[in-house]
């Protein structure tokens, strides 16, 4: 069974830092893109960033462009998401997601609050 | 960046009834493969979000034949045959064939 565990969330000042980790299980990790997507309290899904299988492309919303990065461990299955220089907006919860073009197993999220 | 478009957002509708949503994008979602990268996602309240239907028309393990999901090029739609309680929640289309994926903004489903 794919299972996807978001952690590291919590609260934070603006212009702080957070990293979010995602701990994969029950598929070939090292075989797929691997994404974050976040939502907003109330608001709809806005994909983040992605990376491919060895790492060696990356994407990024325009909005984290510069302030994030993804990266992940292959010997760990782990997925990561290094979030720099936060603001208020950032606020939502943060899914890792298996895919890049069709994310088909979303895990269960972990929130990330912006606040002074 | 590709805009991704849903009407209507909110959608209420009578259990046992069919429902529709559209689906539009500002640019063509044919990769360079021949797919079509485009994909709906179910979100029950207090839930994570669920993938329904990937590449336009295939139905992920599990999900009721109930759901379908149809389109081409840039104009796409996901029909509920028959509305269910458990239908309730909100339903978003998401592009993956260009780099930058994008989600609609979602449509609400709800019980009149």
């Amino acid at each position: 069974e794919v299972q996807l565990v978001e952690s590291g969330g919590g609260l934070v000042q603006p212009g702080g830092s957070l990293r979010l980790s995602c701990a994969a299980s029950g598929f070939t990790f090292s075989s797929y893109w691997m994404s974050w997507v976040r939502q907003a309290p109330g608001k709809g899904l806005e994909w983040v960033a992605n990376i491919k299988q060895d790492g060696s492309e990356k994407y990024y919303v325009d909005s984290v462009k510069g302030r994030f990065t993804i990266s992940r461990d292959n010997a760990k299955n782990s997925l990561y998401l290094q979030m720099n220089s936060l603001r208020a907006e950032d606020t939502a919860v943060y899914y890792c997601a298996r895919d890049r073009r069709s994310q088909g197993y979303w895990g269960q999220g972990t929130l990330v609050t912006v606040s002074s | 960046d590709v805009v991704m478009t849903q009407s209507p957002l909110s959608l209420p509708v009578t259990l046992g009834q069919p429902a529709s949503i559209s689906c539009r994008s500002s640019q063509s979602l044919v990769y360079s493969d021949g797919n079509t990268y485009l994909n709906w996602f179910q979100q029950r309240p207090g839930q994570s979000p669920r993938r329904l239907i990937y590449k336009v028309s295939n139905r992920d393990s599990g999900v009721p034949d109930r759901f379908s999901g149809s389109g081409s090029g840039t104009d796409f739609t996901l029909k509920i045959s028959r509305v269910e309680a458990e239908d309730v929640g909100v339903y978003y289309c998401m592009q993956g064939t260009h780099p930058l994926v994008t989600f609609g903004p979602g449509t609400k489903v709800d019980i009149k």
